[in-house]
């Protein structure tokens, strides 16, 4: 997990802002990006991923983006809710079969 | 389609002793993979389980070590258990090819004393 890192530990959002979560990684060969969320007593739960020949993919209120040029990720939560409260990852691929995972960023929704 | 299940959720063992964790994949998935979480380490791979052959390994001492079956369950097993491994052991499970998805299962609560 030492080449895939998180910018904060924590962050807290007022509920229906949107969340940003930035990861940075420093390998560049890592072709394939994973966010995770995890939440108290379970295992982490796959949110979206993105391929390194993209640079944006949406989903349900999420979305990712992929700036290959200064090796950073993030994770954008859209009108966040108290259930988006959670422990949050993004994991690299280096098409190794292996995923590396940061240090993760605890997100707490406010009422 | 069910998701990965983990046997058994919590178990408590004593120095010394060795452990078997069982992990099932979703069906259809041939890769099975074992992460150990911990408050100070976070997620660390330990290894990857493809038809039975193990094409990863990561950096933990050999007492860690792990198998695949035919029907692409996989166990994992301590030996000589360490306070220091003292965990959440996860498994992932997912269908193998180079840079794919992987879901994870609830995990099981290791504690040594």
């Amino acid at each position: 997990g030492e080449s895939v890192g998180l910018h904060l530990p924590t962050l807290s959002v007022q509920e229906g802002d949107n969340s940003i979560i930035n990861c940075a990684y420093s390998n560049s060969a890592s072709d394939y990006f994973i966010w995770y969320k995890q939440e108290s007593g379970k295992g982490p739960q796959f949110i979206i991923d993105i391929r390194s020949n993209m640079d944006k993919r949406q989903g349900q209120r999420v979305t990712v983006l992929l700036n290959k040029t200064v090796k950073h990720l993030s994770l954008q939560i859209a009108a966040t809710q108290p259930g988006d409260s959670a422990v949050y990852f993004c994991a690299e691929n280096m098409n190794d079969y292996k995923l590396s995972f940061g240090a993760g960023t605890t997100v707490t929704v406010r009422a | 389609k069910a998701g990965v299940t983990q046997t058994p959720r919590y178990l408590i063992k004593t120095r010394g002793q060795q452990v078997t964790l069982s992990c099932s994949p979703i069906s259809g998935h041939r890769s099975v993979s074992w992460y150990q979480q911990t408050p100070g380490q976070g997620l660390q791979f330990l290894f990857e389980y493809f038809s039975e052959t193990q094409r990863n390994k990561g950096n933990f001492p050999g007492r860690f070590s792990g198998r695949q079956f035919s029907n692409s369950r996989s166990e994992m097993n301590v030996s000589t258990l360490e306070l220091g491994d003292s965990a959440l052991y996860l498994c992932a499970s997912g269908d193998g090819t180079s840079g794919y998805e992987q879901y994870f299962g609830p995990g099981t609560r290791l504690t040594v004393t």
